[in-house]
């Protein structure tokens, strides 16, 4: 049992490229999400996906795409990067895991620079 | 929407001291409240969390209070182990809506 995984762990790129962040989950939570987190600003929910097939907007989803793939895998596209999207990424879900807990689980996250 | 305060954004304890983490919410429909603890280089781990129908929750050596007629929940952490030095976060959860709204973290640093 993996938990949430999120590939790649470390990207940067130039400003105006695209690329995809991609999320994984085998513990059959139906919610998923992606927040960023900026150093004195916590953790800020982009986008999140309530159940397979669905994708709804959080509080900052300006320059940001998600698709939700089926119910393991949601991913996050940015579609031509601006510094201001350097960021450290983290991927979560949402259900009841090994200890019995309904609980939030996040990924180990992804450290994105864009210059 | 909702709003989380959190304070202190640093706080330094020797070890064997308690160690104190206060928010503040915006929103009285909220009804869920965790606490996470991100060590250095990996996601937010759930801790502890308390329901809107539960003044004091208590796990060994943590415990969240809240009061609702405040509008603030607290972590409290006694007796503070190395291993307990990491960024912590409260988070606030309104209805049934699966959505978190995260206070801004406190870098805890236990020092021997």
């Amino acid at each position: 049992n993996a938990g949430v995984t999120q590939t790649p762990k470390f990207q940067v790129l130039k400003t105006g490229q695209s690329m995809t962040l991609q999320c994984a989950q085998d513990m059959n939570h139906n919610s998923m999400y992606w927040y960023r987190q900026d150093p004195g600003m916590g953790l800020r929910l982009i986008y999140y996906s309530a159940s397979e097939g669905t994708t709804d907007k959080g509080e900052v989803p300006n320059g940001y795409n998600v698709s939700r793939l089926n119910k393991r895998e949601f991913s996050l596209r940015l579609e031509s990067a601006a510094p201001s999207q350097t960021s450290v990424y983290f991927c979560a879900s949402i259900g009841v895991g090994d200890r019995g807990l309904y609980e939030q689980y996040f990924g180990p996250g992804t450290r994105l620079t864009v210059t | 929407g909702e709003n989380v305060e959190q304070h202190p954004s640093t706080l330094s304890v020797q070890e064997g001291d308690s160690a104190v983490i206060k928010c503040t919410y915006s929103d009285s429909a909220s009804n869920y409240f965790p606490w996470y603890k991100q060590e250095l280089g990996k996601g937010p781990q759930l801790i502890i969390d308390i329901r809107s129908n539960v003044g004091e929750k208590k796990d060994q050596r943590i415990a969240v209070t809240l009061n609702k007629t405040a509008k603030h929940f607290s972590l409290h952490i006694t007796e503070t182990q190395p291993e307990d030095s990491a960024v912590y976060f409260c988070a606030a959860r309104t209805g049934t809506a699966s959505k978190l709204t995260f206070g801004t973290g406190t870098r805890l640093q236990v020092t021997l």
